[in-house]
């Protein structure tokens, strides 16, 4: 079945930059996901890729995506404090069955 | 700003009882979605719904039910909670799963 595979902690000094990792297994995947999650909320829409894109970049955010490898990464440039949550990857094949997620990344800033 | 609701946003309960977790939204989503939350971080479908009428089981049986008699409702009901019930519980809708799910700020349930 499908499945979606996350490293479960990254910590990082405030001001370096993060990169989250997420591989996943369904080659027919046509959209992939990056979500936010602070603590006590729920999940926020960070951003998405198209399978047919191989980057999106938006501020701080790079998505890198590797089809051959079923590889999808997240890159947060110059990472603060309030870059501290937990990350969550999550895919999607068909408009008509539900997103695939990871079990979530937290992501640890020290000042 | 957040267009889906949950209420009640805390609930403790004692172990039997019937509880009702509600979910609205205001965007005129077709599809709406439960999820529970570990404190491991992990997200369980427990069900979901792609429209009035319509209600599907997620791939964790909660023992729970849902029902969907308004498109901008989507309650769920545990008819006889459980400490094993003690999780965080979100909603989510979305248009379509292309853009991606719009979720809500949680219920926190604690059964005692």
């Amino acid at each position: 079945g499908e499945d979606v595979e996350q490293s479960l902690f990254l910590s990082v000094r405030e001001g370096d930059s993060s990169v989250i990792n997420c591989t996943y297994t369904d080659s027919s995947s046509t959209y992939l996901y990056w979500y936010k999650q602070e603590p006590g909320a729920g999940l926020q829409l960070l951003t998405y890729i198209f399978s047919n894109m191989d980057m999106k970049q938006d501020q701080r955010l790079t998505v890198l995506l590797n089809k051959k490898d079923k590889h999808l990464s997240l890159r947060i440039a110059d990472t603060q404090t309030g870059d501290s949550a937990i990350y969550f990857c999550a895919e999607s094949h068909s408009g008509n069955t539900p997103l695939v997620f990871g079990k979530g990344t937290r992501l640890s800033v020290i000042a | 700003e957040a267009d889906i609701y949950q209420t009640p946003r805390y609930l403790v309960i004692g172990t039997g009882k019937k509880i009702t977790l509600e979910c609205s939204q205001t965007m005129g989503h077709d599809k709406m979605y439960w999820y529970q939350q570990d404190p491991g971080m992990e997200l369980h479908l427990i069900h979901y719904s792609y429209g009035v009428n319509s209600t599907e089981k997620g791939d964790l049986s909660s023992e729970s039910t849902v029902s969907r008699i308004r498109t901008e409702h989507f309650p769920l009901t545990l008819e006889s909670a459980r400490p094993s019930h003690t999780s965080q519980y979100l909603c989510a809708s979305s248009s379509d799963d292309y853009y991606g799910y719009t979720f809500g700020s949680g219920t926190r349930l604690t059964v005692v």
